[in-house]
């Protein structure tokens, strides 16, 4: 079946550096990828929605310039978490939606922690 | 914006005994899921209702799904300790677009 990989699925770095996290469809194409974020013991929720070729939509509260979402390919969204803190030391999870005549399915990765120390 | 609501928060049960946990939305959905995510990892999907359905069976597991309640619940039969987990409902306004999850409900199966 779909497979979303998220790269890495661990990642440390210091305080006021940025990271890169990768979501790519492996057997699909996705014109439509969405970011969540969930802090512990807490639900997810939604950053944002990539969407292929064009910018990203943000949610209300997300700051665009410091979770920077590029899709540049019907494979691959990134988000880089820019100049990170502490407080954005979170787990970081992708969903990619397949199209298909008439279906869409949505697929999720398995995550990213990141630890911002 | 968050919709869904787990019910219970918390649950803890012994193996072999069912656990049930509900959850509640607000508006209209096209079609209601149920996730799994043991601690740390990411998400499992375990079964999708569509809103003109009732109920669906998958394995041990069963979903209900009211509408006319805006309730749904995901019922586990002779739990397992491989169970324990947490577990989310996320609805989905129109096929395809993005979910909203609700809190969640960590189930403990105690061996």
């Amino acid at each position: 079946g779909a497979v979303v990989s998220q790269h890495p699925s661990w990642v440390i770095c210091k305080s006021g550096t940025s990271v890169k996290i990768e979501c790519r469809s492996l057997d699909f194409q996705a014109t439509t990828m969405f970011w969540y974020r969930q802090f512990p013991k807490q639900s997810l929720m939604l950053m944002a929605t990539s969407n292929e070729g064009s910018k990203a939509t943000y949610e209300q509260g997300v700051e665009k310039d410091k979770f920077l979402i590029n899709h540049a390919s019907l494979t691959l969204s990134t988000l880089t978490v820019t100049s990170a803190h502490p407080e954005d030391s979170s787990f970081y999870i992708c969903s990619a939606r397949e199209d298909r005549v008439s279906v869409h399915t949505i697929y999720f990765g398995e995550g990213s922690w990141l630890t911002v120390v | 914006s968050q919709q869904g609501e787990e019910d219970p928060q918390a649950l803890s049960i012994q193996e072999g005994e069912n656990a049930t946990m509900n959850c509640s939305y607000k508006t209209s959905i096209n079609n209601l899921q149920w996730y799994r995510q043991n601690s740390g990892r990411g998400l499992v999907h375990l079964i999708l209702i569509r809103s003109n359905e009732r109920e669906k069976h998958s394995g041990r597991l069963r979903v209900t799904l009211d509408t006319s309640k805006k309730s749904s619940s995901l019922l586990i039969t002779a739990s397992r300790a491989a169970d324990t987990a947490s577990y989310f409902c996320a609805t989905a306004h129109n096929y395809g677009q993005n979910f909203v999850f609700g809190p969640g409900t960590r189930l403990s199966v105690l061996p």
